[in-house]
């Protein structure tokens, strides 16, 4: 089983429609989780952390639910700019690395 | 201003060639890595440095060796290059090396072997 799976999509979602993406980790060990996204042929770029009390930036709610060891990110009200890939990442305390999913890639359609 | 820069940008070479990428980052960060994402955008850590320090060495072939002169400076020299190492590779810095410091990734440097 890999250490943190997503579904590769691609998603093709309609501009002003909400999407959710989920990523599963398999360490009931792992302490810190973020979102990054990353456009096509650039760097990723930090989204935001996944704190334990879920958290909200915008129209971008991120989640984590420890007991099934999945976070998810849920995307509201959908804007052109939004069409990326979406990389779900888990990080293990005590340990330096972070471990990357394949990512999840996000069209928003006019 | 260019957080964590990288050169070249693309670099195409045959193989058996031995190969340099430089990574310069000006955040003050003291934590710089290297990572590989293949052809299906998988990303994978290759190496960590702490204040010049090696602290994370991946399963990477000796082949790639990195070296860091100073805490801003992160560079990648890979020796008789294969048609596998063709990827994208993206240098990173962090504040530190805590499991909660954002990662900051250089525009990466796409190598092709031929």
């Amino acid at each position: 089983r890999k250490e943190v799976e997503q579904d590769p999509g691609p998603f093709n979602v309609p501009e002003g429609a909400t999407v959710a993406f989920n990523c599963t980790y398999s360490n009931s060990a792992s302490q810190s989780f973020f979102w990054y996204r990353q456009d096509c042929r650039k760097e990723p770029k930090l989204l935001m952390s996944v704190y334990s009390s879920g958290n909200e930036d915008g129209r971008f709610t991120a989640q984590l639910n420890r007991a099934s060891q999945y976070i998810s990110l849920l995307i509201r009200d959908s804007k052109l700019s939004d069409s990326a890939t979406y990389l779900c990442v888990v990080n293990n305390f005590g340990n330096e690395k972070l471990t990357f999913g394949t990512g999840t890639r996000l069209t928003i359609i006019p | 201003d260019t957080a964590v820069s990288q050169t070249p940008k693309y670099l195409v070479t045959q193989m058996g060639n031995d190969k340099s990428i430089k990574c310069e980052q000006n955040l003050g960060h003291d934590t710089m890595y290297w990572y590989k994402q293949d052809s299906k955008k998988f990303l994978k850590i290759m190496f960590s440095y702490n204040n010049k320090e090696l602290i994370i060495n991946e399963t990477v072939p000796n082949r790639f060796s990195p070296k860091s002169p100073d805490k801003a400076h992160l560079n990648l020299h890979i020796n008789s290059l294969e048609l596998g190492d063709s990827a994208v590779y993206f240098c990173a810095s962090s504040q530190g090396t805590g499991a909660y410091y954002e990662q900051y990734f250089g525009p990466g440097t796409r190598l092709t072997v031929t």
